[in-house]
């Protein structure tokens, strides 16, 4: 069963164009994460959210949690080709001394 | 600061062989520490985790073992191996379940 849905699972926009990916979930997180992973390397962590509604911002890309703690979306502006790499969202579910990740989406920037 | 080593980057087995891939922490005490498994750049599958020295918990099923012989200190074994268990692996640690820093991960090719 897959906690986590992800959405787009794989995304090519050119350059300078703005995007969203989104997180999804029926369960409730105490927290949820992005992270963003170049090939052949480990998932490097963006920011983390905790409360409902949060919204946090990282120069171009924009976080928002829901109100509901239930999902969450990764809004950039303007892409560049050094956005490129696959995002993974993961979520804190209270209790659990574990994280559950999505599938990742897979984003491709062209020049 | 805190810092992850993953040994070895890349690993090429024979089917049958036994396998054992070192994950260490430095710079922090009594971390959680976590083996996943990432397969074609796709989303992460929760193997193991730890909260303390030899308490492992399993979450899937597998032909992979891991133990906690230090507190900083994550290896995850295998007996025999299958062609199945290729794959690219990751050891991540954690404070609590907010931000997981992971190593840079072992490439497996099981032939």
């Amino acid at each position: 069963t897959q906690l986590l849905e992800q959405s787009p699972q794989f995304l090519s926009i050119q350059e300078g164009e703005n995007l969203t990916v989104y997180c999804n979930s029926s369960s409730v997180f105490s927290s949820l994460q992005w992270y963003r992973q170049e090939p052949g390397e480990g998932p490097v962590l963006l920011v983390t959210v905790v409360t409902g509604g949060e919204v946090k911002k990282l120069k171009r890309l924009t976080f928002q949690f829901g109100d509901a703690r239930k999902d969450s979306s990764l809004h950039i502006t303007a892409a560049q080709p050094g956005d490129t790499g696959l995002y993974l969202c993961a979520g804190a579910i209270k209790g659990a001394q574990k994280l559950v990740f999505g599938q990742g989406t897979r984003l491709t920037i062209n020049p | 600061s805190q810092t992850i080593h993953q040994w070895p980057a890349t690993l090429v087995q024979p089917v049958g062989s036994p396998l054992s891939l070192e994950c260490t922490v430095e710079g922090t005490s009594n971390p959680n520490l976590y083996w996943y498994r990432q397969a074609a750049g796709r989303g992460l599958q929760l193997l193991f985790y730890s909260v303390g020295i030899g308490q492992i918990s399993s979450e899937v099923p597998q032909n992979l073992s891991a133990s906690r012989p230090q507190d900083r200190q994550f290896i995850l074994s295998s007996k025999k191996l299958l062609l199945s268990d290729s794959g690219f692996y990751l050891c991540a640690w954690s404070p609590q379940n907010y931000g997981y820093t992971f190593g840079s991960g072992t490439r497996l090719t099981v032939v």
